[in-house]
This record gives structure tokens, sequence and C-alpha cells, in this order.
């Protein structure tokens, strides 16, 4: 049963560009979690998708900042114009619909900002 | 709101020595209470929960017990090895199913 997936695994963007970060979740898990980890710092929660819908977003920088979790396909974590304090791991978790809403963690993506 | 406060590290220690790492947490509600390691360069494993007071979580020799009284979730382990080194965090899962995260732990256990 194959784990959550994240790809890339690293990118890197210059100032400006965009970022595009993408996770396929667990099978049987309908549940989309991404959390950021800046350096030195602890995860912080960004947001929370179900298919087709933003759960809580309260996470999520107010601009530049956009996810989506489409019916078909993987979710995706888009950042716009990125600045150098955007550099960070970001990470994806998923969870099924019932049950202990134990999230299971990808390996990550890792975003430099040259 | 939810908040996690977790023992600075870093923790060092010789193969074989006893490990605790302190949690304690702020809660609403009656959360569930995690442990996971991050291993360099690599996402988050879990490595044990604990879902109501007084449940004890296990896993690969490590324990935490979920204290209410003490709003505390301590990991402990008897005898540690060089490839337990790794950081550890402490979260918690409160209602709004997003997990609140300590500052994590770096151990580094020496041979």
């Amino acid at each position: 049963n194959a784990g959550v997936m994240q790809n890339p695994r690293h990118l890197v963007r210059r100032r400006g560009q965009e970022a595009r970060l993408r996770c396929s979740p667990m099978k049987g898990h309908s549940h989309v979690y991404w959390y950021r980890q800046l350096p030195e710092e602890g995860l912080k929660f960004m947001v929370y998708l179900q298919k087709e819908n933003i759960i809580d977003e309260s996470g999520m920088p107010k601009e530049r900042f956009s996810a989506e979790f489409p019916k078909e396909g993987p979710s995706i974590l888009r950042i716009q114009q990125v600045v150098r304090g955007d550099s960070a791991a970001y990470f994806c978790a998923s969870s099924r619909i019932r049950g202990t809403h134990e999230q299971f963690f990808g390996p990550g993506t890792r975003l430099t900002v040259l | 709101g939810n908040s996690v406060t977790q023992m600075e590290g870093p923790v060092t220690l010789s193969e074989e020595a006893f490990l605790t790492i302190n949690c304690t947490y702020t809660a609403t509600g009656y959360p569930s209470l995690f442990w996971y390691v991050q291993y360099p360069g690599e996402g988050l494993q879990l490595l044990l929960k604990a879902t109501k007071a007084d449940d004890k979580g296990s896993n690969k020799g490590f324990e935490a017990t979920y204290r209410k009284e003490t709003t505390s979730f301590h990991l402990e382990k008897g005898s540690v090895q060089v490839s337990d080194s790794a950081v550890y965090f402490c979260a918690l899962l409160g209602s709004a199913r997003q997990l609140t995260f300590g500052s994590g732990t770096q151990l580094t256990v020496l041979p």
C-alpha cells in the first residue's frame, strides 16, 4: 500500500516565479492537510481539504498561497511570486474519513527560493 | 487556542541510556496526542499515539502516557540506540482536525 506521495522532492525557484507542489494521498484517504516547516522551527498547519472543498485554511498566508484538491488527481499547493521567506519544507498528510483521524505524512517538498 | 510545549534540545545521550523528552499541552476538549519522529531529509513518521486520558502509547521500545491531570505526554525509552538519533515532535489533534506541533527535540545517541 503506497504511502503519501509528494513531488517534486526538491524545488528551486527564483524570486517572483511560481511554485506548484503536488500531493497524492494514501489509497482510501479523502482528507488532505498541508503543513510548512520553516528552518529551525516546528511544523505549522496551513490548510485542510477534502475532495473539491477547502475545509479550513486558517493557517494559509492571505496572499500568494492557494490550495486545491480536485475530484481527480493530486492536491496542489500553489505559491505565486515566491519570495525568499517561502523557502521551507512543505509536508502533506492524509487521513481516512472515519477512524482516529490519524494523519500519515509524505516525504515533503523542500522549496528553495534564490 | 491549542498549544504544545516541548523540551528544548538538543539532547545527547550515550547508547543504552534512559531517554525522557517532556511534552505538555494546552487544549480545549479532549485531544488525541501523538509523537512523531523525523529522520534527516525525510518526512514525519508516527511513533505512537494515545486518544484518551490514561492511555499508554508504545512502539519500538518508546512509551508515552496521556496524563490529563498534568496535561502531559512525556516520551520515554529505557535504552536508546544510535539508530534512534532523529528529531522528535509531540503533537495534539483537536476538534478542528489540524495537528498542533511542539518545536521538536533533536536527539543524538553516541556509540
